[in-house]
């Protein structure tokens, strides 16, 4: 059964400082791997996606990257702003039987608190 | 970019009494729509997959009799909490995907339920 864990469950940061959101995995059959960003009382919003066969993804000021082979990624903010306070959840889609599985499977998510 | 729009955003309901929550994908089609449901500081977990034009696909656990769930355009999904009591409170979250297997989901605002 496969299990996502993030760590660490919250992290305050001052403002400007580069900071690491980790994720793990316990099954390497994955289709992909999805960072999101949660809003208090909001619905989720996809901040970037990495293929199977991808290393890393970057948007802007962040960087994701996935180690498959270990179960593990790693979100990486650079020059953290008071407006990325939110929760930081990874989501993984597993891979059965060639293709993608319509489940994905959350980890319990990182709550960043960027202080000004 | 694509979006989804969930509605109500918020709703209190008397125990005993049903609530009716739409989740409409506004520029895309979606084939497959899926529902979440999320208890505070806990992750996402995956209720059931909402297929258009036929019956969804619930998870292990989730009673289909009291979530009904109906898909009946490429645009629609809705939920259906019948009979609703108040441990069924909790934020329940919709999603969907574009058109292909490595399209990100994209996801609703929420619904926060509270049967009092």
């Amino acid at each position: 059964k496969q299990e996502v864990t993030q760590i660490p469950a919250a992290l305050s940061v001052p403002e400007g400082e580069n900071l690491v959101l980790n994720c793990s995995f316990t099954d390497s059959a994955i289709y992909n791997l999805q960072w999101f960003r949660q809003d208090p009382g909001k619905g989720l919003t996809s901040l970037l996606l990495i293929q199977s066969s991808q290393r890393e993804q970057t948007s802007g000021r962040l960087n994701a990257s996935l180690d498959k082979s270990s179960g593990r990624s790693t979100l990486y903010i650079a020059a953290s702003q008071p407006g990325d306070s939110a929760t930081y959840l990874c989501a993984v889609t597993e891979r059965r039987y060639g293709g993608a599985t319509n489940k994905l499977i959350f980890g319990t998510g990182t709550l960043l608190a960027v202080q000004p | 970019g694509a979006v989804v729009s969930q509605h109500p955003s918020w709703v209190i309901c008397k125990s005993g009494t049903s609530v009716k929550i739409e989740c409409r994908s506004l520029d895309f089609q979606a084939t497959t729509m899926f529902w979440y449901r999320q208890f505070p500081k806990q992750s996402l977990m995956l209720m059931a997959t909402s297929n258009e034009g036929s019956k969804a696909t619930y998870e292990q656990g989730v009673e289909k009799d009291k979530f009904l769930i109906n898909h009946a355009s490429l645009t629609l999904s809705t939920l259906t909490v019948t009979s609703a009591h108040p441990e069924d409170s909790s934020f329940y979250i919709c999603s969907a995907r574009e058109a292909g297997e490595n399209s990100p989901l994209h996801f609703g605002n929420g619904t926060r339920l509270t049967v009092t």
